[in-house]
């Protein structure tokens, strides 16, 4: 079953312009993590996030997390068209360390 | 190898045939794991391996699903007697320690049983 859930479902936007995307699940967690998945490939490791931390930056990558609201989001800044992805955020449900529980997914175009 | 190798990168089987799907983890990678994707789907946890040890299989879906990592490194998953809701991609994924933080995804084996 799926943990969490990312809103939107799809987001289509315009090359430069930032990129939001929400994450919300279901239980306790250590850490959040997301992830970037091309069409047909295997998904990459984007940023990951404690459950003690608020906000992270990495590049053009900006995350928060609001533990008693129980929501990440992740922001893109100034996209590009190789962003063209689906991102899913993943939780290790309940402090299991064993299994990242991943969410529905938002599917991102960027167009130049 | 630099990566996650997973193969066949596509497989193709007649409802009641056993499938072998093979995963290369990254070299030095403790932890490997199994994740079945639908399309348009998240990835949902099969099973997790720490070395050869089979510390988590509360995701397969039925004892017709097996996995194994004899050596620790190399891991095969199994399907007995594929039914057409197998039909999946199959991904494996490494990370360097002991828990499921910052993995590393094969491109994954896409599974058509017909």
């Amino acid at each position: 079953s799926q943990q969490g859930e990312e809103d939107p479902q799809a987001l289509s936007i315009q090359e430069g312009e930032n990129a939001t995307m929400n994450c919300s699940y279901k239980t306790s967690i250590n850490n959040l993590q997301w992830y970037r998945q091309n069409s047909g490939r295997g998904l990459v490791h984007l940023i990951l996030i404690r459950s003690n931390e608020r906000e992270k930056h990495s590049g053009r990558l900006r995350v928060t997390l609001d533990t008693s609201k129980k929501s990440s989001s992740l922001l893109i800044t100034a996209s590009r068209a190789a962003d063209t992805a689906s991102y899913f955020c993943a939780t290790d449900a309940n402090g299991t360390a064993s299994k990242l529980t991943f969410g529905t997914g938002t599917r991102l175009q960027v167009t130049l | 190898g630099a990566g996650v190798s997973q193969s066949p990168r596509y497989k193709v089987a007649k409802r009641g045939q056993d499938v072998a799907l093979r995963c290369d983890p990254i070299s030095g990678h403790v932890s490997l794991f199994w994740y079945q994707q639908a399309l348009g789907q998240g990835p949902e946890f099969l099973t997790y391996f720490q070395n050869e040890a089979q510390l988590d299989k509360s995701g397969l879906p039925s004892d017709r699903f097996f996995a194994e990592r004899p050596e620790g490194s190399v891991s095969t998953l199994k399907i007995q007697r594929t039914q057409q809701e197998d039909s999946a991609v199959y991904l494996c994924a490494s990370s360097l320690g002991t828990g499921a933080e910052k993995l590393f995804f094969g491109s994954g084996t896409q599974l058509s049983v017909l």
